[in-house]
C-alpha cells in the first residue's frame, strides 16, 4: 500500500533552518510528482511547491523560492524539504503528498511534521 | 491568480441533514482541476472527489460533487458523526495548487 512516513516534531530558533523528509513506499517512486502543503495552527492549507522525483526539477510558490529547498534521494525512496531562515510564522504542520498520476489532486498524505520556531 | 472562496465558513447541522458546500473562483477553471478534500482534527487532509465530481476511491456515495466554471459545490447527502471535518475545495493553476480557506462542518 502507498505510504508517505514523515520525520518527526522540530524545533528551532528564528533564523535557523530545518529539513523535513518523506519517506515514499507501497508504489514506483519516480512515477509520481510530490507536493509540500503547510498548515500554520488553525490556519488552510498552503501549497508550498513540487518536485519530479524522476529527474530532480522543481517548482516553487512564489512565496518560498528564496527560502525553500526540495529534493529527494532516489537510493532510498526519501524526499527532503528544507526551508531556512526560519520565522516564527513558519510555525506549522509540513505535509508531503503524491499527485495523481491521472488527474489533479493530491491522492495521497505523509502524516505531517510539526515545525515550531520559537526563541 | 485565480482565488478560491468558500461558503459557508461554518456549516451547523443535525444528524440526518444534508450539506451544501460552496467553492467560488475568481475566474472560470477547468473542472479536471477541481477537488475536494476531506480533513478532521488533527489528520492530514484526505481527498474527496476529484475532476469536480469524480469520488475518489473507497469514499462513500454520500459525498458528490458538481459544478463548472466558477461556481462548485460539495454535497453531503445525510450527515453522520464521522462527517464532522473541515472541507477544502481545490484547484490547479499556474503558481501550481490552491487551497480554498475551508469550511467547518459540525454536527449538531
Amino acid at each position: 500500500q502507498v505510504q508517505l512516513l514523515q520525520s518527526g516534531a522540530e524545533v528551532r530558533m528564528p533564523g535557523a533552518s530545518v529539513k523535513v523528509s518523506c519517506k515514499a513506499s507501497g508504489y514506483t517512486f519516480t512515477k509520481y510528482l510530490i507536493h509540500w502543503v503547510r498548515q500554520a495552527p488553525g490556519q488552510g492549507l498552503e501549497s508550498m511547491g513540487v518536485i519530479n522525483p524522476s529527474i530532480g526539477a522543481t517548482t516553487y510558490a512564489q512565496k518560498f523560492r528564496d527560502r525553500v529547498t526540495m529534493t529527494r534521494d532516489t537510493s532510498t525512496g526519501t524526499f527532503y524539504m528544507e526551508l531556512s531562515s526560519l520565522r516564527p510564522e513558519d510555525t506549522a504542520v509540513y505535509f508531503c503528498a503524491r499527485r495523481s498520476g491521472t488527474f489533479w489532486g493530491l491522492d495521497y498524505w505523509g502524516q505531517g511534521s510539526l515545525v515550531t520556531v520559537s526563541s | 491568480e485565480i482565488v478560491l472562496t468558500q461558503s459557508p465558513g461554518t456549516l451547523s447541522l443535525s444528524l440526518g441533514e444534508r450539506a451544501t458546500l460552496s467553492c467560488r473562483a475568481s475566474q472560470s477553471v477547468s473542472s479536471s482541476y477541481l477537488a475536494w478534500y476531506q480533513q478532521k482534527r488533527g489528520q492530514a487532509p484526505k481527498l474527496l472527489i476529484y475532476d469536480a465530481s469524480t469520488r475518489a476511491t473507497g469514499i462513500s456515495d454520500r459525498f458528490s460533487g458538481s459544478g463548472y466554471a466558477t461556481d462548485f459545490t460539495l454535497t453531503i447527502s445525510s450527515l453522520e458523526p464521522e462527517d464532522a471535518a473541515v472541507y477544502y475545495c481545490q484547484q490547479y493553476g499556474s503558481s501550481g495548487f490552491i487551497f480554498g480557506p475551508g469550511t467547518t462542518v459540525e454536527i449538531k
